[in-house]
């Protein structure tokens, strides 16, 4: 079985572009969630995502949002990206509560 | 306000030592307890988790946690490293109402293993 799968692997961007991340999960997988990870600061919650519909949200400005297909498929997009965006993105499916499989992220560069 | 405090962000330890590694809570209700870990260049993997039942609680790679109430503590151990051990490690706890928890991290421990 595949596991969760994150394109791109790594991104470099300038100020003020947007982005858009993709995360495919497991198979049969409804529910998706979203990290944002920086070196100090560990794991900050984004949102998560069931059955296309956003079921949690962090703390995070509106440039932030996300999206989740009738596949469970989920995009995130950051518009006007802040050097302080910058970051590793992961992506985590789940079909159980407690218990997350994560991608290997996207490496997001902002210049 | 749900946290997660992990108070040692480097631990050092030598092949066949063992290792504690602390973590902290504060959540107002019964938590659900988390530890993964993250290899270089892996994903972050689920070594164990806490529900309810025994507080001690069985992982994968040898690894095992207490749950403290009193102590709102959920520390990590393992009787002895091995070096394939040499990781971060993340304490999270599941904040939320049924059907929408969400995951609130520490900020980690990295583990480095001496041979």
């Amino acid at each position: 079985k595949a596991g969760v799968t994150q394109t791109p692997r790594y991104l470099i961007k300038t100020r003020g572009q947007q982005v858009t991340l993709s995360c495919s999960p497991i198979s049969g997988h409804r529910s998706v969630s979203w990290y944002q990870q920086t070196p100090g600061q560990g794991l900050q919650f984004l949102f998560e995502y069931f059955s296309e519909t956003q079921r949690n949200k962090g703390n995070f400005p509106g440039r932030f949002s996300g999206r989740q297909f009738s596949n469970s498929r989920s995009e995130m997009n950051v518009s006007t990206l802040e050097l302080g965006d910058s970051a590793l993105y992961l992506c985590a499916s789940s079909l159980e509560y407690g218990k997350l499989f994560f991608g290997s992220g996207t490496q997001l560069s902002v210049l | 306000a749900q946290s997660v405090t992990q108070p040692d962000i480097h631990i050092t330890v030598s092949e066949g030592a063992s290792l504690e590694l602390r973590c902290n809570y504060s959540y107002g209700a019964t938590p659900y307890l988390f530890w993964y870990v993250q290899s270089p260049g892996q994903g972050l993997q689920l070594l164990l988790k806490y529900f309810s039942g025994d507080t001690l609680v069985q992982g994968i790679k040898g690894f095992e946690a207490e749950f403290k109430r009193s102590q709102s503590s959920f520390n990590l151990r393992k009787p002895s490293v091995h070096w394939s051990d040499a990781a971060e490690y993340f304490c999270a706890v599941g904040a939320g109402t049924s059907g929408t928890y969400k995951y609130i991290f520490g900020t980690g421990t990295r583990l480095k293993v001496l041979a």
